[in-house]
């Protein structure tokens, strides 16, 4: 069965310093993968998506992220934290029995101390 | 452009009344979705549609039903409210399936059962 595994519940770093979210994922095919990002009390938002081009993807605010199919990780990166970054991180995965579905990781909560 | 709203915010129900929550969207998307997010857990799919007049069950459909009778509109029904139903749930829409375009989320209903 296809999972999604964030390997920290939570990370907290220092204002302007880098931010690492790690993803795995497991999945017999190319998958497309997703982050989005969920601040308090709202919905997520797409922060960047991967669906087979560069394995370097770009989004936004300043987050990237990068396909490594023989690690089978799409971790989530950022040069310098900010406090608004501080929410909740999902790395999403695309199911390969439906294309009209995806599959959630468990969620990083990121805290950024000033 | 109000993109995906969701209404209520905040409900508060006792076991086994029943209750509608409501979604809409403006973008004239062909997919829409159902979520449900309990602590830790990530986001489960309760129901899908690609379309009016179409939905399929998700991971977690029991104790829920659907309807989607115009492009715009989505509720979610609770027949008979159970404390395992409290919740936040978040309803999403997409152009085309998920596996290559991102999902616009409402802010969520936050649902508790007494």
């Amino acid at each position: 069965a296809q999972s999604v595994t964030q390997l920290d519940s939570h990370v907290s770093v220092s204002e302007g310093t880098p931010v690492l979210l790690r993803c795995n994922y497991s999945s017999s095919y190319s998958p497309s993968l997703f982050w989005y990002v969920q601040h308090p009390n709202k919905g997520l938002q797409l922060l960047l998506k991967y669906t087979s081009a560069a394995t370097l993807v770009k989004g936004i605010n300043g987050f990237e992220a990068e396909f490594k199919k023989s690690e089978t990780s799409f971790h989530l990166t950022k040069p310098s934290a900010h406090m608004s970054d501080a929410a909740e991180y999902f790395c999403v995965v695309s199911s390969k029995t439906s294309y009209d579905k995806v599959i959630f990781g468990p969620g990083t909560s990121l805290s950024v101390i000033p | 452009n109000a993109g995906v709203t969701q209404t209520p915010k905040f409900r508060i129900l006792k076991i086994g009344q029943s209750m509608t929550l409501q979604c809409a969207q403006d973008m004239n998307h062909n997919y829409m979705y159902w979520y449900r997010q309990d602590p830790g857990m990530g986001l489960k799919l309760i129901y899908y549609s690609v379309g009016a007049g179409i939905t399929d069950k998700g991971e977690v459909p029991n104790g829920y039903n659907v309807s989607r009778s115009t492009t715009e509109d989505f509720p979610l029904r609770l027949e008979l409210a159970a404390p395992s139903q409290t919740s936040v749930y978040f309803c999403a829409s997409s152009y085309q399936g998920a596996r290559n375009q991102p999902q616009h989320f409402g802010d969520g209903t936050r649902l508790s059962i007494l």
